[in-house]
């Protein structure tokens, strides 16, 4: 069966520190893989998603960044955080580009707290 | 105009009542549907995926869409205390392109 897993669950660091949150699937081959962040009363905000290896899609301009160096690995970066990058940061994925569905199932989220 | 419009609610409804949640969207294009639901500090959990127009049915759930109206709509009958959390419907106009989400809708359901 198909899960994905995020770690870690909670985070909190001092603004102006580094960030790496790591996203894996399993089960399934060449998933698209997605970012997103969720804010209190703002809904999910796609960050990044990727039809690949190294292939990857920034919707918003920020101090964040993504990089997918293995098939099933997605990982979010940041070299230096800011107060407003904290939140509740969701890993999903959908099938192989190709598939008849592109159900998108979640991870479990990080919750980053920026002090 | 929002691409998504969902209501934040709160929506409060007593154990056992039929609950009505809805999503307007202006993308004529748009031809999957979705609904989760999301627990509080958890990941949205995919509820229903529909393609196109129609209904689908599954237990106490069943989801709607009337693209003609650019209106999509969950009814949950038969309410639980355990059903209390958010909705949110989701939309895309291919298999891929990144989904489209509301707001979501917050749901309370009093034991």
């Amino acid at each position: 069966s198909q899960t994905i897993h995020q770690w870690p669950a909670t985070l909190v660091q001092p603004v102006g520190s580094p960030l790496s949150l790591e996203c894996t699937v399993e089960g399934t081959s060449n998933p698209n893989l997605y970012w997103y962040r969720q804010a209190a009363g703002r809904g999910l905000q796609l960050l990044f998603y990727s039809v690949g290896i190294g292939q990857i899609s920034s919707e918003v301009p920020q101090n964040l960044s993504a990089s997918r160096p293995q098939d099933r690995q997605f990982i979010l970066s940041s070299k230096k955080l800011l107060l407003s990058d904290s939140g509740f940061y969701l890993c999903a994925f959908t099938p192989p580009s190709g598939s008849s569905y592109n159900e998108q199932f979640f991870g479990p989220g990080t919750r980053l707290t920026v002090l | 105009q929002k691409e998504v419009e969902q209501d934040p609610g709160p929506l409060s409804v007593p154990e056992g009542a039929i609950v009505s949640l809805n999503c307007t969207y202006s993308n004529s294009a748009f031809q999957y549907f979705m609904w989760y639901r999301q627990y509080s500090r958890k990941g949205p959990e995919l509820l229903m995926y529909t393609y196109s127009s129609g209904n689908k049915e599954d237990g106490r759930f069943t989801a709607q869409v009337d693209k003609s109206s650019k209106y999509i709509s969950l009814f949950i009958r038969d309410s639980q205390p355990s059903d209390s959390a958010t909705y949110l419907c989701a939309m895309s106009h291919s298999g891929n392109t990144p989904l489209v989400f509301g707001k979501g809708t917050r749901l309370s359901v009093i034991a």
